[in-house]
């Protein structure tokens, strides 16, 4: 079963909206992490935001705040107030077994935002 | 600016040959992770080092091998190279292995001919 699924290949927002992208997982593991990352055209990997399992608060960062949403294991992304700037590949990541041994992120296969003018 | 370094940025190869990417973590940072990026697979964990040591592999192939120095820079071996290895590759680095975020560096864009 795939860890991270991203329902929408893209999506399109008017600038100055707010846009929400979509972020399911799947673990058994009662520790764990999740991340959103940014892929602009140019193809560097910017990390956003993270939420651990355990946080009791929804995660912000600026414009950007976590949905999080753990009886459905969802972690959707808000952005508020699109610029143009934002136009990119998001990617949901997961990491298992936070703070212990070895880990890594297991990504989604990502959301082509664009923000239309 | 991450503070992770990869180098070379491009790199193109023919198939059956042997190429060497190149990753320096950030200051103080123990743990590199190698990532990478295809078109028909996506994302993918590669392989992860904590202070020289191997902890985790992922699909990696066998014609793939890594290490880290003591200094901490890492190497991506790729030998054998088929059509199919073309790709973004990518290292990132963290102070502890469990810590909440990696630092990406820029990537390798590997096209192999």
């Amino acid at each position: 079963a795939q860890k991270i699924t991203q329902t929408q290949p893209g999506m399109f927002v008017q600038e100055k909206e707010a846009v929400t992208l979509d972020c399911t997982y799947d673990t058994s593991d009662p520790s764990y992490g999740l991340f959103w990352y940014k892929q602009p055209s140019s193809g560097e990997m910017i990390f956003l935001i993270y939420q651990g399992s355990y946080d009791q608060q929804n995660a912000t960062e600026g414009r950007y705040s976590l949905n999080f949403q753990k009886a459905r294991k969802s972690a959707n992304l808000v952005i508020s107030a699109s610029q143009l700037g934002d136009s990119a590949m998001y990617f949901c990541a997961m990491r298992e077994g936070m703070g212990s041994g070895a880990n890594n992120l297991f990504f989604g296969t990502g959301t082509r935002l664009t923000v239309i003018p | 600016d991450s503070g992770v370094t990869q180098t070379p940025k491009h790199l193109i190869t023919a198939t059956g040959q042997r190429v060497t990417l190149r990753c320096s973590p950030r200051s103080g940072d123990l743990s590199v992770y190698w990532y990478q990026q295809s078109l028909d697979q996506g994302l993918q964990f590669l392989i992860h080092y904590y202070n020289g040591e191997e902890r985790a592999k992922g699909n990696i192939l066998e014609r793939f091998s890594a290490q880290q120095f003591p200094d901490l820079h890492s190497e991506l071996n790729l030998s054998s190279l088929e059509l199919g290895d073309s790709a973004l590759y990518f290292c990132a680095s963290s102070f502890q292995q469990g810590s909440v975020e990696a630092f990406f560096g820029q990537g390798t864009r590997l096209t192999v001919v």
